[in-house]
């Protein structure tokens, strides 16, 4: 069966610093791969999707970039966090249909 | 206007009762609609997803969608305590591939089932 890794859990980071969130997805090959992000009291937002090695989408300008090294490895990151990056960041699979396999998530909270 | 839109709540029925979740729409080429549960601090799991207009039904769980008024809800039956998280709807366009994981969400509404 399909199993999605994401870590770390929770992360707090100073402002300026940088960051490195990794997805891993098992049991699957050539995966979608999406990157949300859920502020406070708010509906998730796409960030970035992929559809292979080396493709990366961007659906909003921001401080973050995407890469996928390996079909089935996604990484978000960024060069200096802003305070404004702090959220809940999600990473998730698809294949060709509409169910949406998210992980567990990243607390990340930027002071 | 937000493309979706989702009465945040909070929500609190006693255990047993009906629960009507709702969203409105305003993007007429959504055609994919799902409802998603989240609990604290998870990701969220898919409940159930239809296509177009009309009704689905799982276990307690019934989904229905009205194209016409740009509207979906989601009724659990029975509620139960282990029913208490978030609950997102999301939407999106036909198009195959990386268009059906391109949803816009909804902001979720909290629902709390009490004994």
């Amino acid at each position: 069966s399909q199993t999605i890794h994401q870590w770390p859990a929770t992360l707090v980071q100073p402002v300026g610093s940088p960051l490195s969130l990794e997805c891993t997805v098992e049991g699957t090959s050539n995966p979608n791969l999406y990157w949300y992000r859920q502020a406070a009291g708010r509906g998730l937002q796409l960030l970035f999707y992929s559809v292979g090695i080396g493709q990366i989408s961007s659906e909003v300008p921001q401080n973050l970039s995407a890469s996928r090294p390996q079909d089935r490895q996604f990484i978000l990151s960024s060069k200096k966090l802003l305070l404004s990056d702090s959220g809940f960041y999600l990473c998730a699979w698809s294949l060709s249909g509409p169910r949406l396999f998210f992980g567990s998530g990243t607390q990340l909270s930027v002071l | 206007q937000k493309e979706v839109e989702q009465d945040p709540g909070p929500l609190s029925v006693p255990e047993g009762a009906i629960v009507s979740l709702n969203c409105t729409y305003s993007n007429s080429a959504f055609q994919y609609f799902m409802w998603y549960r989240q609990y604290s601090r998870k990701g969220p799991e898919l409940l159930m997803y239809t296509y177009s207009s009309g009704n689905k039904e799982d276990g307690r769980f019934t989904a229905q969608v009205d194209k016409s008024s740009k509207y979906i809800s989601l009724f659990i039956r029975d509620s139960q305590p282990s029913d208490s998280a978030t609950y997102l709807c999301a939407m999106s366009e036909v198009g195959g591939g990386t268009s059906y994981g391109k949803l816009t969400f909804g902001q979720g509404t909290i629902l709390t089932v009490h004994p």
